[in-house]
């Protein structure tokens, strides 16, 4: 069975670091795109970043890059984003999705982690 | 960016009866491959969001066949035929032809 844990969220004040992990069980983790995506209190859900299986290529969204930075350890089965010089409306739950094997999306979710940016 | 565009935003259902989603893209999903990387997610109260449909039309592992996706190009539904309790929840399209990846606004699905 799939499963995907995230932690790391917690408060944290404006320009400040946090590091987020994903660790993933169940299947080969090293094979699959994982992708982190984040939903703001009361709001919808806002595609964050992704990595490929063995870190080739990595997409952010225009509102997180060059602040935000997604990593992966395929030895330790756990997928990373490292946050800096965070803004209040970065506050959201940040969850972890794994992108299927044979076609673009987002087929298992963990059940994420909340980022509270506030002074 | 792609632009995805979910009606209504807000569905009451009487228990049993139909609900219909329409999702709208600002340009096609159809994919260099041949593939059309439409899914539909349904996210729950205090949940985190869960596949229903990929690829327009195909149901994933465990969701009932009351649901159904259709559609082609920039014009797709999600259809569920019978609503029950349980179908109370949130749900968004979203596309994987490009990046970014996108997300419909959200559709409430609620209980008349």
């Amino acid at each position: 069975e799939v499963h995907l844990v995230e932690s790391g969220g917690g408060l944290v004040k404006p320009g400040g670091s946090l590091r987020l992990s994903c660790a993933a069980s169940g299947f080969t983790f090293y094979t699959y795109t994982m992708n982190w995506v984040r939903q703001a209190p009361g709001k919808g859900l806002e595609w964050v970043s992704s990595i490929t299986s063995v870190s080739t290529y990595i997409y952010y969204a225009a509102s997180v890059k060059d602040r935000f930075t997604i990593s992966r350890d395929n030895a330790k089965n756990s997928l990373y984003l490292e946050m800096n010089s965070l803004r209040a409306e970065d506050t959201a739950v940040y969850y972890c999705a794994r992108d299927p094997p044979d076609w673009n999306g987002f087929d298992y979710w963990g059940q994420g982690t909340l980022v509270t940016v506030s002074s | 960016d792609i632009v995805m565009t979910q009606t209504p935003l807000s569905s009451p259902v009487t228990l049993g009866q139909p609900a219909s989603i329409s999702c709208r893209s600002s340009q096609s999903l159809l994919h260099s491959d041949g593939n059309t990387y439409l899914s539909w997610l349904q996210q729950r109260p205090g949940q985190p969001p869960r596949l229903l449909i990929y690829q327009i039309s195909n149901r994933f592992s465990g969701v009932p066949d009351r649901f159904s996706g259709s559609g082609a190009g920039t014009d797709f539904t999600l259809k569920i035929s019978r609503v029950e309790a349980e179908d109370v929840g949130i749900y968004y399209c979203t596309q994987g032809t490009q990046f970014p990846r996108t997300f419909g606004q959200g559709t409430k699905v609620e209980i008349k």
